[in-house]
C-alpha cells in the first residue's frame, strides 16, 4: 500500500486568487502521477497524468509539476474562478495500482 | 461515447443480502478496477484487473469478488453485506497505468 498525501485538507479562496496545493507520494517504484478533479455528486475527471521527473503540463489556468526524485507534485490554479470549485485528487500510480490521495477541497468564493 | 457505465446508482441491501455492482466500458481498456469512497478516507482500490481473465486484490478485498470474463465487462459481487461495506462504489478503466482513468456514476450502497 502506497502512502499518498495532500496538503491542505480543505481550502477557501477568493475569486481571482491563485493557490495551490500539494501531493506526496514515496519516489520508489514510481510509475505516473495523475490529478483528477472530483466535482460533488459526479465522477472523477482527469486533468493531467505525469511520468518524468520535472514534467510540467498545464490546461487553460490550471497546471501541475512533477518531482519524482523528492516525491511531490504541486497543482496550480491562477485566477481562481467559482467553477473551480472541487475537491482535487492526486493518485499514484505503480504500473498496475492506483493508490489515491484524500483528496484537497477548493471552494472558490464569488 | 457511453464510457464506463456503472449501475446501479442507488441501493439498499439487507445484512447477509448478495449483490453484484456491474461496469461495463466500450473503450476496449485494458484496465478496469473497483473503488470504494468513505470519508476522509479517500478512493481505496477492492481489485484490479490488467485484461480479461486477470483479477487481483487491492488494497480493501475482504467481503468481494470480481471476475473478468470480457474485457468490456468487470462485475463487483457483495458475497454476504454487511453495515461496514456501505459506501459509494466507482469503477474505473483506463488502458495502462500511465494513462488517465474514466469513472463510472458511483453507486451509493446502503446496507442495514
Amino acid at each position: 500500500i502506497l502512502n499518498v498525501e495532500q496538503s491542505p485538507q480543505s481550502l477557501h479562496v477568493q475569486e481571482g486568487d491563485s493557490t495551490n496545493f500539494t501531493c506526496s507520494f514515496p519516489s520508489s517504484n514510481f510509475y505516473a502521477l495523475h490529478w483528477y478533479r472530483w466535482e460533488t455528486a459526479k465522477s472523477p475527471e482527469a486533468l493531467f497524468v505525469m511520468t518524468l521527473n520535472g514534467d510540467e503540463k498545464k490546461k487553460g489556468r490550471i497546471s501541475a509539476t512533477l518531482n519524482t526524485k523528492e516525491g511531490y507534485s504541486y497543482l496550480y490554479i491562477k485566477g481562481s474562478q467559482p467553477e473551480d470549485s472541487a475537491t482535487y485528487l492526486c493518485a499514484s500510480n505503480t504500473g498496475n495500482q492506483f493508490y489515491f490521495g484524500t483528496g484537497t477541497s477548493l471552494t472558490v468564493i464569488p | 461515447n457511453a464510457g464506463v457505465t456503472q449501475t446501479p446508482k442507488f441501493q439498499v441491501l439487507k445484512t447477509g443480502q448478495s449483490m453484484t455492482l456491474q461496469c461495463a466500458q466500450d473503450m476496449n481498456h485494458e484496465y478496469m478496477s473497483w473503488y470504494r469512497q468513505d470519508p476522509g478516507m479517500g478512493l481505496r482500490l477492492i481489485h484490479y484487473s490488467v485484461g480479461a481473465g486477470i483479477t487481483d486484490q487491492g488494497e480493501v478485498p475482504n467481503g468481494y469478488n470480481v471476475s473478468r470474463s470480457t474485457t468490456e465487462d468487470f462485475p463487483l459481487r457483495l458475497l454476504s453485506a454487511a453495515p461496514s461495506q456501505t459506501s459509494v462504489y466507482f469503477c474505473a478503466s483506463s488502458s495502462r497505468g500511465n494513462t488517465e482513468a474514466f469513472f463510472g456514476q458511483g453507486t451509493r450502497l446502503t446496507v442495514v
